[in-house]
């Protein structure tokens, strides 16, 4: 299996630019998580899906970010409009099935905003 | 609130020598409790896990220890390798069927060759 794939990798843009992060989770994982790493606070989880249904947004900073999931193999992030302060790292991550401790984590995606 | 913090931000050990990574929690609540670790420029990835109805549970080279008294939790790392330089975190799971982790900030563990 490929893993969960992220992309892109790395994305320079500037202040005020709409940003889209995309995920493929694992085949067969019902559970999607979206996650920020800053060196100031960490891990933070933003929102995740369960069967595709958002489950607990709790954590999204603010109206300027919104999650999707269509679908069981795809779901996006959008910052509009992007600010310096949403530089960080965003991760996706999947499981089997809600409740589990283990979750696998993509790459990440590297967001720097001017 | 919950919280999950870790004793030391990092931790240098001598190549094979054994590791302990320390953690304390305040939710006493807490029934559920994960390690991961992170390769520079990586993901978290799974380690081990464990529930508040056990005390110790052991993988391969690494051991969670839970001490449900004094809200404490360790992994140690036996035989530790350059492989094992990462940031540990100590990851607490929300209660109920909710499928929340809540990262603690994270110990660096520094292999010394």
């Amino acid at each position: 299996d490929a893993g969960v794939i992220q992309s892109p990798r790395h994305e320079v843009t500037e202040m005020g630019q709409e940003v889209t992060l995309r995920c493929k989770p694992i085949s067969g994982h019902n559970s999607l998580f979206w996650y920020r790493q800053t060196m100031m606070r960490g891990l933070e989880l933003l929102i995740y899906f369960n069967n595709n249904v958002p489950i607990d947004d709790s954590g999204m900073p603010e109206d300027r970010f919104s999650a999707k999931m269509p679908n069981a193999s795809f779901s996006t992030l959008k910052i509009q409009p992007s600010e310096p302060r949403d530089s960080a790292v965003y991760f996706c991550a999947s499981s089997l099935r809600q409740g589990t401790g283990e979750l696998f984590f993509g790459e990440g995606s590297r967001l720097t905003v001017l | 609130g919950e919280s999950v913090g870790l004793h030391l931000p990092t931790l240098s050990v001598q190549e094979g020598d054994n590791s302990i990574i320390n953690c304390a929690y305040s939710n006493s609540a807490s029934d559920y409790f994960i390690w991961y670790k992170q390769e520079s420029g990586k993901g978290p990835q799974f380690i081990i896990d464990i529930r508040s109805n056990m005390d110790k549970r052991q993988g391969q080279r690494v051991t969670v220890l839970l001490n449900k008294t004094v809200k404490h939790l360790s992994l140690q790392i036996a035989a530790t390798q350059p492989g094992d330089s990462a940031v540990y975190f100590c990851v607490y799971h929300g209660s109920g069927n909710t499928g929340k982790l809540i990262f603690g900030q994270g110990t660096t563990l520094q292999v010394k060759p």
